[in-house]
């Protein structure tokens, strides 16, 4: 099983701000990354997939980068809308998620 | 529009069976790869199973193996998850995921609204 690490697990930021998010694999899985958003009650939302693939409808502060095993999900200039929880997924083999980063509001 | 409804809340007893469906709505079913996720208080997202409504067939991971059964109804476009053997370890919000074409990759483009199981 592909061991998907995030960091930090808590980010604070200001509205407007730039917000940079890490996940790393315990072995390559090439640009096989995608990019969830969490909000409470509601599931998940797509944004990122191929690793820097925005997803239909995803506004263009949200941008994805990285191979292999290092991946970066960047929120360019953070929204009120954009606090919320957010995972990466691998599926170069069956899917596994990491534990997730907290965006909140500093 | 894809939307994706699941059923409502559960309360369970130790080693019982749970049954979540999910009802999906919109786009073309036999397209779907229909995916079963939960998310533990304080956990992460946890992959437990997929079935491709098409052809019935069914993908799980090793951990689930044999206490999962994922399935679909073509003539109701819904989808069913059983979790057996329940033990509190089990209590999870339960969600459908959606990968919009069987053939693709595992990512997945719609979600439900999420399923509580408690077990106690």
């Amino acid at each position: 099983e592909t061991v998907m690490t995030q960091s930090p697990a808590t980010l604070s930021v200001s509205p407007g701000e730039r917000a940079t998010l890490s996940c790393r694999a315990s072995q390559s899985v090439g640009s096989n990354l995608a990019w969830y958003q969490h909000k409470p009650g509601q599931g998940p939302r797509l944004l990122i997939h191929g690793a820097s693939t925005r997803a239909t409808g995803i506004p263009a502060r949200f941008s994805g980068s990285g191979s292999g095993i290092e991946f970066t999900l960047t929120i360019g200039s953070l929204q009120s809308e954009d606090f919320a929880v957010y995972y990466c997924q691998q599926y170069n083999n069956w899917p596994t998620f990491g534990q997730g980063t907290k965006v909140e509001i500093k | 529009q894809v939307q994706v409804v699941q059923s409502g809340a559960e309360l369970k007893k130790p080693g019982s069976s749970v049954q979540v469906s999910c009802k999906v709505s919109g786009g073309t079913f036999n397209d779907y790869g229909i995916n079963w996720v939960r998310q533990a208080p304080g956990q992460g997202l946890q992959w437990l199973g997929r079935v491709i409504p098409l052809s019935g067939t069914t993908h799980y991971p090793q951990r689930f193996q044999g206490r999962v059964t994922v399935s679909a109804d073509k003539s109701t476009t819904t989808a069913y998850m059983e979790l057996n053997s329940l033990t509190s370890e089990d209590t999870a919000v339960y969600y459908c995921a959606l990968k919009a074409l069987y053939w693709r990759p595992d990512y997945f483009d719609y979600w439900g609204q999420g399923t509580l199981v408690a077990v106690s």
